[in-house]
């Protein structure tokens, strides 16, 4: 089962930044924090992935609360294009057969309007 | 070049068939994965394979089958297709180590009738 709590939904306007929560308040010491996000009719596509600092890559930044308990994405600019659900995601980072076991919750759908 | 491909990207078909859905990676990747999504927009994971070998079978029925005759390709038998089969499935690969991102085709949607 997921181990993230996440809104069902979020509305943003073009052009504007958008900030998707997450809360992880059971995460263990081992645990990223890894988004994925679906454009409708696609597969899941990678965003981004931290452990305890913030990140950021050329889709978006990852803000990690000290605690860990919690984290954001930020898409800085958005767009139309950018209208998906986004999943936020713990995995371990033991090496092994669990590895690959991305374990997807409900996600955030995210509408973006023009 | 499409990095995972999956064919077909539609597959309707009547109860009680036999069908099968491929998945090849030009990536390079020595692992490979599927995953079911629901109706319900659920995305479980259903097996893992790393360089042809089965690492994850998850709780799925034996009607589900493997198989990867090398480590670029892993295609899905399902035999005696059931009403509760319908579902998009998606083929994804990912290099061999800790936290490396995977990449997903773009699905197959299953329709059993």
């Amino acid at each position: 089962d997921a181990k993230t709590t996440q809104p069902n939904s979020m509305e943003s306007n073009e052009e504007e930044p958008v900030h998707l929560p997450c809360n992880h308040s059971t995460i263990s010491g081992t645990d990223y924090i890894h988004w994925y996000r679906q454009l409708p009719s696609q597969g899941p596509e990678y965003v981004i992935h931290g452990l305890t600092s913030n990140v950021n890559n050329r889709m978006a930044s990852l803000a990690i609360a000290e605690d860990r308990k919690s984290s954001t994405l930020i898409l800085h600019r958005a767009t139309l294009r950018d209208a998906a659900v986004y999943y936020c995601i713990l995995r371990d980072e033991g090496y092994g057969g669990s590895q690959g076991n991305l374990i997807f919750g409900k996600g955030t759908k995210l509408s973006v309007k023009p | 070049d499409t990095a995972v491909s999956q064919t077909p990207k539609y597959l309707v078909t009547q109860m009680g068939n036999d069908k099968s859905i491929k998945c090849e990676q030009n990536l390079g990747h020595d692992t490979m994965y599927w995953y079911k999504q629901d109706s319900k927009k659920f995305l479980k994971i259903m097996f893992s394979y790393n360089n042809k070998e089965l690492i994850i079978n998850e709780t799925v029925p034996n009607r589900f089958s493997p198989k990867s005759p090398d480590k670029a390709h892993l295609n899905l038998h399902i035999n005696s297709l059931e009403l509760g089969d319908s579902a998009v499935y998606f083929c994804a690969s990912s290099p061999t180590g800790p936290n490396e991102k995977l990449f997903f085709g773009s699905g197959t949607q299953l329709s059993v009738l």
